[in-house]
This record gives C-alpha cells, sequence and structure tokens, in this order.
C-alpha cells in the first residue's frame, strides 16, 4: 500500500519562478489537504481538494497561489512568481473520505522549497 | 473556524519520567482529536486519536483524555524513551459542511537519557 507521494523532496527557485509541487494520494482516497510548515512552526492548512473540486482554499493565499486536483493524476499546488517568504515544507495529506468518521489522515513527506 | 492552542511549547523529561502535553480547542461541535508525531525532517505519522464520544483512549505507553465540557485534551507518554523525542501535534475538526483537521503549534519534546 503505497503511502502519499510527494514531489520534488526538495525544490529550489529563484524569486519570481514558478514552483509546482506534486501530489499522489493513497490509491483510492479522494481527498487531498496542503499544510504548509515554516521551520519550528506547527502546520498551516492551505487549501483541501476533493477530485476535481476545490472545497477550502481559506488558508491559501489570494494571489500568486493556486491549487488543484484533477480527475486523472496528482494534485497541483503552484506558487508562481515565488518570494523569499514562500521558503517553506510543503505537506500534503489524503483521506478517503470527510476526516471525522472513520478515516485519518496520510502525510506526505514533504517538499522543502528554498527561494534563492 | 476552529482554533486549537498547545502547551507546553517545549518540553524536557528524563527517561523514564511521564510527559504531559494540552491543548483546548474552540469549536464545540468539533468531534475527532488526532495527535501526531513529527520526527525531525519526517513527515507527521498518527500515533493516537479519541472521538467525542469516548473520554478516554490508551495504547500502551501513549494515552489521551478529553473533557468535552471544558474543551481540552492532553496527551500523556509513560514511561518515556530517547526515541519518543519528537515533536508533537494535537489537532481537532471543525463543523461546518465538512471536517477540517485544524493543528495546535507543536510541543517539543526532548527526553534527556
Amino acid at each position: 500500500n503505497a503511502g502519499v507521494m510527494q514531489n520534488p523532496r526538495h525544490l529550489v527557485r529563484r524569486r519570481g519562478q514558478e514552483a509546482r509541487l506534486r501530489c499522489s494520494p493513497v490509491k483510492g482516497h479522494s481527498h487531498v489537504y496542503w499544510y504548509r510548515q515554516l521551520p519550528e512552526e506547527g502546520l498551516k492548512f492551505m487549501v483541501y481538494l476533493q477530485k476535481e473540486n476545490i472545497i477550502d482554499e481559506s488558508g491559501m493565499p489570494k494571489e500568486r497561489f493556486s491549487a488543484e486536483f484533477p480527475k486523472e493524476g496528482p494534485s497541483i499546488l503552484r506558487i508562481q512568481q515565488v518570494v523569499r517568504g514562500d521558503s517553506a515544507a510543503y505537506f500534503c495529506a489524503s483521506s478517503p473520505s470527510t476526516v471525522g468518521t472513520n478515516e485519518k489522515l496520510f502525510f506526505g513527506s514533504g517538499t522543502q522549497l528554498s527561494v534563492l | 473556524g476552529e482554533n486549537v492552542e498547545q502547551h507546553p511549547s517545549t518540553l524536557s523529561v528524563q527517561e523514564g519520567d511521564s510527559a504531559v502535553i494540552k491543548c483546548t480547542y474552540s469549536d464545540s461541535a468539533s468531534n475527532y482529536f488526532p495527535w501526531y508525531k513529527q520526527e525531525l525532517g519526517k513527515r507527521p505519522q498518527l500515533i493516537i486519536d479519541i472521538r467525542s464520544n469516548v473520554g478516554e483512549k490508551k495504547d500502551q505507553r501513549i494515552a489521551v483524555t478529553l473533557n468535552k465540557t471544558a474543551k481540552h485534551f492532553s496527551l500523556h507518554i509513560t514511561e518515556t524513551q530517547p526515541e519518543d523525542s519528537a515533536v508533537y501535534f494535537c489537532a481537532a475538526t471543525s463543523s461546518g459542511g465538512y471536517q477540517k483537521v485544524t493543528f495546535g503549534t507543536g510541543t517539543k519534546l526532548q527526553v534527556i537519557p
């Protein structure tokens, strides 16, 4: 049972470039969550998606950030025109149905984004 | 939305002693409370969870208690070992259409051999 797969593991970008972070959920899971973690800090919710739908993007900055979870393929978190403040670890998690019933979040290993 | 507060932010204990981490939440409709352990550079991993219809749950050296009236829940680790050293996050779900998991700010636990 392959877990949540995130790639790349490390991503280096210069200011102004675009960053694309990929997340393949556990097979059969249709719910994906993205969290951001700064060093020595907690997990900040960004966005929650189901297949082809954004359910809650209240934690995601309105500008430069976007997310998708297409019918086929991984979920993508896209950051345009990156700035140094975007440097962080970005974690993806998946669940087979809404958490709070019998399901739990399974986390990927994260993508460490460094903006030079 | 849900707000989860976690204390302490850092905790040092001697090997063999107990460690207690406390969290409070704001949304009285929250009904699922997981705890995650994150080792340095690794992914958060679920170690134990509790639902609102239960007051206490135990799994070997780890236990979690829930007080719904006071809206707080705690993680208890007994007979701590060096490999328990990690950051621990509590979390709670929020209501309103779907249940979003909101995390506390984390507790860095250091077990001193």
